[in-house]
């Protein structure tokens, strides 16, 4: 598709388990980014690709959450030790360039039980 | 990263009021800015960009004053479907406001 792409839309997991949230972003961006948001908050920057720089980590909550992104394209979000207060939706946007207009996924519903 | 401040409302305005919403933030070598809406349960989407010299799209006007460091939307002859959040976005390094919910009443 044309849009960015993020699997699974939604997720039921326990506390304590790992998951892994993927992003495919419109082929041809270089930016990548991370976001979650909870219930009525707004949005909570985690990661930051921009092609091969290093990536910002410096919204990441805790060692818990790691992401990459390989090839310069899709990007894994993995939390590890899932917690309650990790359930939120996760959403994933890209850009041509670092710092342009945004396109966002339609996110990942993170459920922790 | 630095803050970006929003009255979160709610703005409730009767069809066909115009409504402004402003949004502060503290990065003075921010270099853009943007509009986003948020409908619920939805991701955010693109508005509009916001450039030095103020720009229009339609019923919609966004300025940004540099000197204080503040961004506006300012919405004419408002629909029922503007009913939505609304989000302001600086860059560097690129951070959300926590959005602005306006509600149009029939």
């Amino acid at each position: 598709g044309a849009g960015v792409s993020q699997s699974p839309s939604n997720k039921v997991t326990e506390k304590g388990k790992d998951v892994e949230l993927r992003c495919d972003p419109i082929s041809g961006h270089t930016a990548l980014y991370w976001y979650r948001q909870s219930l009525g908050q707004g949005l909570e920057f985690l990661i930051y690709f921009q092609g091969n720089s290093a990536p910002d980590k410096s919204g990441l909550p805790s060692d818990r959450f790691s992401a990459e992104r390989t090839g310069g394209s899709v990007s894994t979000l993995t939390i590890q030790r899932t917690q309650q207060e990790d359930s939120a939706v996760y959403l994933c946007a890209s850009s041509f360039r670092g710092g342009e207009k945004l396109f966002f996924g339609s996110g990942t519903q993170l459920s922790v039980l | 990263r630095k803050e970006v401040e929003q009255d979160p409302g709610p703005f409730n305005v009767p069809e066909g009021a115009t409504v402004a919403f402003n949004c502060t933030y503290s990065n003075s070598a921010s270099q853009s800015f943007f509009w986003y809406r948020q409908d619920c349960r939805k991701e955010p989407k693109l508005l509009m960009s916001v450039y030095s010299s103020g720009n229009e799209d339609g019923r919609f006007t966004a300025q940004l004053n540099r000197a204080s460091q503040y961004i506006s939307l300012l919405i004419r002859d408002s629909k029922l479907s503007d009913s939505a959040t609304y989000l302001c976005v600086v860059n560097p390094p690129l951070n959300f406001g926590k959005g602005t919910s306006l509600l149009v009443t029939p």
